[in-house]
């Protein structure tokens, strides 16, 4: 059964440093991987999808990072803004249909 | 932004309560589904839908149901609310011919769902 993990929990930075979040699963036959953010009180939003076949992704100041063989996923965000405050949620699709299996997310909080 | 729609957005309720929650799109995806998500937890899926008249239930076992009788609405019901009920359901909704590979889902702004 696939589990996907986010380490931190939680995580406070000040504005200007850059964001290393981390995502890990345990069964590399993915088809894809996801990066969401989740605002207070609001849906999710797609912030980056990578394929399988990619290793990385890129939008804006977002960087997302792919090595299925370790199972390992990393969203960079650069010179992080007191906007970025959110949950940053993982999430894999694992079989043809597109339904996805999710980690219980990153707390980001940006400090001015 | 995605045009998916969830009403209500708040709901507080007691318990042996019928209700139903609302979630419609505009983007005449075929594919729509519905999340739990207790505070600090991640998202379980309880129920997906591949069109019309297509039902699944997810990998979360839920006392709820579903029905698909258009394409842009996914209503989901509790035939009588109980407290182990509370929770956030969130809809989305993607592209059937996105594919595994490229499929993105689109989510609604989610139902807040106390059961008194």
């Amino acid at each position: 059964k696939q589990e996907v993990t986010q380490i931190p929990a939680a995580l406070s930075v000040p504005e200007g440093e850059n964001l290393v979040l981390n995502c890990s699963f345990t069964d590399s036959a993915i088809y894809n991987l996801q990066w969401f953010r989740q605002d207070p009180g609001k849906g999710l939003t797609s912030l980056l999808l990578i394929q399988s076949s990619q290793r990385e992704q890129t939008s804006g100041r977002l960087n997302a990072s792919l090595d299925k063989s370790s199972g390992r996923s990393t969203l960079y965000i650069a010179a992080s803004q007191p906007g970025d405050s959110a949950t940053y949620l993982c999430a894999v699709v694992t079989d043809s249909w597109g339904k996805l299996q999710f980690g219980a997310g990153t707390q980001v909080v940006v400090t001015p | 932004e995605a045009d998916i729609y969830q009403t209500p957005r708040y709901l507080v309720i007691g318990t042996g309560k019928k209700i139903t929650l609302e979630c419609s799109q505009t983007m005449g995806h075929d594919k729509m589904y519905w999340y739990q998500q207790d505070p600090g937890m991640e998202l379980h899926l309880i129920h997906y839908s591949y069109g019309v008249n297509s039902t699944e239930k997810g990998d979360l076992s839920s006392e709820s149901t579903v029905s698909r009788i258009r394409t842009e609405h996914f209503p989901l019901t509790l035939e009588s609310a109980r407290p182990s009920h509370t929770s956030q359901y969130l809809c989305a909704s993607s592209a059937l011919a996105g594919g595994p590979n490229t499929d993105t889902q689109y989510f609604g702004p989610g139902t807040r769902l106390t059961v008194l």
